[in-house]
């Protein structure tokens, strides 16, 4: 069974500060997908991750991939209050049909 | 370009009922996957549908069953709804990728 490990679960920071999202595996992924949701609503996506390594910046947001495809990061420079949400990594194993395994993601909780 | 659709937005059912949740997947997509999200929790898969056939399956029971129409359209069905089922329950859509667009989800609680 494959598992991914989120951290921290919660976090709570002042407009403007700098953090960093871990999402950690045993196991290899072909993808990852980071989302974020808000409360009641369906997960939208952010960006996907293939290659060992890369990294991926989406305005004030930087992703990167492992270089062995086992753990992604997300970085959020300079905080605001509109990225209050819950973010949720997932891993894709390429195999088709076992579908997107979740994190249990990340409460963040941008104070202004 | 429509996103993923679901319907209905909320639902509340007792113990032992049957339930039937259904998901329009976006324009140009031929895959539908389904999961469950506990309160605080993290999506679960619960399975996938490619050309109108289920083509794998996360750890959820028999009672959790599926279809997917020619349209690409998908339907989710539950039966003898147990305390636990109670969820949001999300419908996926992707064209034979692992991206997958998500639609806002319905809101199923069980009494």
């Amino acid at each position: 069974t494959q598992l991914l490990e989120q951290s921290p679960q919660f976090l709570s920071i002042q407009e403007g500060e700098n953090l960093t999202v871990y999402c950690n595996s045993s196991s290899v992924f072909s993808s990852l997908q980071w989302y974020r949701q808000e409360p009641g609503e369906g997960p939208v996506l952010l960006v996907t991750v293939v290659t060992g390594g890369e990294v991926k910046k989406l305005k004030r947001l930087t992703f990167q991939f492992g270089d062995a495809r086992k753990d992604s990061s997300l970085h959020i420079t300079a905080a605001q209050p509109g990225d209050t949400g819950l973010y949720l990594c997932a891993g894709f194993s390429g195999g088709g049909a076992d579908g997107l395994t979740f994190g249990k993601g990340t409460h963040l909780i941008i104070q202004p | 370009e429509t996103g993923v659709t679901q319907s209905p937005t909320h639902l509340i059912k007792t113990r032992g009922q049957q339930v039937t949740l259904r998901c329009s997947s976006q324009s140009g997509h031929n895959t539908v996957s389904w999961y469950q999200q506990a309160l605080g929790q993290g999506p679960q898969f619960i399975f996938q549908y490619y050309r109108e056939e289920e083509n794998g399956r996360g750890n959820f029971p028999p009672r959790f069953s599926g279809l997917q129409f020619p349209n690409y359209s998908s339907e989710l069905n539950v039966n003898a709804l147990e305390l636990d089922d109670s969820a949001l329950y999300l419908c996926a859509s992707s064209y034979s990728t692992d991206t997958q667009y998500f639609g806002p989800g319905t809101r199923l609680t069980v009494l």
